[in-house]
């Protein structure tokens, strides 16, 4: 069957770095994408990966590795609205999104 | 430009009552979808569009038809609901094409089934 994970909970400072990680096992590859995700609202775009490597987006980056099923979401000089969801989904071979459950972050001042 | 809209915002519904969640886009957008997400499992698709007059089933269709008439609407019926359809109703679009085709989402639609 396929498979994302990621933690379910994770807290970190505000004004430090965390890294949420995702690993992945999916009938084919087309692609991985993140999304933030605030409670009570919809999920928003984050970041797309298909490619082995890092994307950075200002304080966002985003890391994948094709061989190892895994990426990362990095989160720099993390603010109280980055309080939110962050979903990981794969993108399979009939083009269809596999989410992950998601991992909810919490800022602690 | 309002990109998607979802009515209604939230529903409480008697069991085997009949429901039909509304979705809206003008963005032009080839392809649509409708998702459920419940409480620790991930989004899972219920039915796609990939353009207008076609449909697809996705992970979890059973209960739910939906319809494509035009490119804007993709309503997505219950006919018969039960209490295990209880979840908040995601649609999203994407263009269709593209490296990236990206969704983008609705508000959504909290479904209670009593």
């Amino acid at each position: 069957g396929q498979n994302i994970d990621q933690p379910t909970e994770m807290t970190a400072t505000e004004g430090a770095i965390v890294q949420i990680n995702c690993t992945y096992q999916t009938s084919g590859f087309n692609g991985l994408f993140w999304y933030q995700q605030h409670a009570g609202e919809a999920p928003t775009f984050l970041s797309y990966n298909v490619l082995d490597g890092l994307e950075e987006k200002g304080r966002f980056s985003s890391f994948l590795s094709r061989s190892k099923g895994y990426s990362y979401l990095l989160l720099k000089e993390l603010q109280m609205k980055d309080s939110a969801s962050y979903l990981c989904a794969v993108r399979d071979s009939n083009y269809q999104l596999i989410w992950g459950a998601g991992t909810k972050l919490i800022i602690k001042p | 430009i309002a990109g998607i809209t979802q009515a209604p915002t939230s529903q409480i519904l008697a069991a085997g009552r009949r429901m039909t969640l509304r979705c809206t886009q003008d963005m032009r957008h080839n392809a649509m979808y409708w998702y459920r997400q419940d409480l620790g499992l991930g989004l899972r698709l219920i039915h796609y569009s990939n353009t207008a007059g076609t449909t697809g089933k996705g992970e979890v269709p059973d209960g739910y038809s939906v319809s494509r008439a035009n490119t804007d609407d993709f309503p997505l019926t219950l006919a018969s609901a039960v209490p295990s359809q209880t979840s908040v109703y995601f649609c999203a679009s994407s263009d269709g094409g593209g490296a990236t085709d990206t969704q983008y989402f609705g508000p959504g639609t909290r479904l209670t089934v009593l």
